[in-house]
């Protein structure tokens, strides 16, 4: 089993729709988690941290969901610049530390 | 210079040749990656460094070595490349290895 798993999609939705994308993490001592994007033939970009409580910068919500080992983006009201690969980062242990990359979620936003 | 740089933006290269790749950033960040990225298998790290002075392997390091004589500088090298080794090359850096990480435009090698 992969450590970081995502649906690899593609999403094909419509401008103004609601999207999320899950990725799930399978070692325990996962700390810090977060949303990358990337554009096609680009280099990969922050998106968001995700906090344990959830949080929220503008159209995009992320949540933790450390009982069940999961974090999710939500996007409102799609546009068609959403249009990207959108990837989940896990950073995991102390003295052993590692960033983990899932292979990423493909969305296309149509007009 | 602003953020982090690489070099070249793309080299065909012929299997056993030697060839580095530079990544520079001026952000003064102690930890800095280099990533291979492949279709279908997501981005993988080949090495990393917290601090200059110090390296450390990923998870794919054969074929490939670094340095980090400095904060700025974490080139690295194919001694002998191979056709497996195609693929596009990230550098990357963080203010320390628990921060997001940002990244360089890469560099896509094709090793024939």
């Amino acid at each position: 089993r992969k450590e970081v798993e995502q649906d690899p999609g593609p999403f094909n939705v419509p401008e103004g729709a609601t999207v999320a994308f899950n990725c799930t993490y399978s070692n325990s001592a996962s700390q810090s988690f977060f949303w990358y994007r990337q554009d096609c033939r680009k280099e990969p970009k922050l998106l968001m941290s995700v906090y344990s409580s959830g949080n929220e910068d503008g159209r995009f919500t992320a949540q933790l969901n450390r009982a069940s080992q999961y974090i999710s983006l939500l996007i409102r009201d799609s546009k068609l610049s959403d249009s990207a690969t959108y990837l989940c980062v896990v950073n995991i242990g102390t003295g052993g530390f590692k960033t983990i990359f899932g292979a990423g979620t493909r969305l296309f936003v149509k007009a | 210079i602003a953020g982090i740089t690489q070099a070249p933006t793309s080299q065909i290269l012929a299997a056993g040749r030697r060839m580095t790749l530079r990544c520079t950033q001026d952000m003064r960040h102690n930890a800095m990656y280099w990533y291979r990225q492949d279709l279908g298998l997501g981005l993988r790290l080949i090495h990393y460094s917290n601090t200059a002075g110090t390296t450390g392997k990923g998870e794919v390091p054969d074929g490939y070595s670094v340095s980090r004589a400095n904060t700025d500088d974490f080139p690295l090298t194919l001694a002998s490349a191979v056709p497996s080794q195609t693929s596009v090359y990230f550098c990357a850096s963080s203010p320390d290895r628990y921060n997001e990480q940002f990244f360089g435009p890469g560099t896509r090698l094709t090793v024939l």
